[in-house]
């Protein structure tokens, strides 16, 4: 278990609709990470928020946005949902702001199915 | 920009047997580079990384890995599988992105341990 907890861990909505990720950080960790996970595009880096500041951003669409909160839990925001946005969406934190020599603690993911 | 490739989709190995599992980078800096380990059903857990210094690193689970410059290449090796091995392997070189060094995956080489 790595501390980092994730919710839900399974979504099945349709096209067109809109759903919100959750995650919850380990204890004391200011970074959460994004990333998303399919078939197609492998494991690829959305975005990174350091202490409710955005700090760098990868290959997320326009239809997903995301935020930290004071309490430095997080959510990833889908909308204009596509049969291609089914993935598995894993949720990361580490202790500062995102330095090689930090680790990243990965959460058991949220598995999205857009029907 | 920053790649990484896994030749090898599957392994297959026999419990007891030796590993070697390749990654190479490509990355015109100084690499900072990572092993992960996915079980089915769950997140990343960090393996090993590399950052600078001695070019074989020991990690956890009895992993270690070489980097070599020459060959751009960081190989994950362990002198003797257990079934609990069985797993999907990622390889990634950290980049800086923005505020933040992200890792850039491979595709990932799925291990299977016969017994």
């Amino acid at each position: 278990d790595s501390g980092v907890t994730q919710t839900p861990k399974h979504l099945i909505t349709a096209t067109g609709q809109r759903v919100t990720l959750r995650c919850s950080p380990r204890s004391g960790d200011l970074s959460v990470y994004w990333y998303q996970q399919s078939l197609d595009q492998g494991l690829q880096f959305l975005i990174h928020y350091y202490n409710g500041e955005e700090r760098a951003k990868g290959n997320i669409l326009e239809r997903f946005s995301a935020q930290q909160f004071p309490d430095l839990h997080s959510e990833l925001n889908l909308s204009s949902l596509e049969l291609g946005d089914s993935a598995l969406y894993f949720c990361a934190s580490s202790v500062t702001t995102g330095q090689p020599q930090e680790t990243q603690y990965f959460g058991p993911g949220t598995r999205l199915l857009v029907l | 920009a920053q790649s990484v490739t896994q030749p090898d989709i599957h392994i297959t190995v026999s419990e007891g047997a030796s590993l070697e599992l390749r990654c190479n980078y490509s990355y015109g800096a100084t690499p900072y580079l990572f092993w992960y380990v996915q079980s089915p059903g769950q997140g990343l857990q960090l393996l090993l990384k590399y950052f600078s210094g001695d070019t074989l690193v020991q990690g956890i689970k009895g992993f270690e890995a070489e980097f070599k410059r020459s060959q751009s290449s960081f190989n994950l090796r362990k002198p003797s599988v257990h079934w609990s091995d069985a797993a999907e392997y990622f390889c990634a070189v950290g980049a800086k992105s923005g505020g933040s060094y992200i890792p850039t995956f491979g595709r990932g080489t799925s291990l299977i341990v016969h017994p």
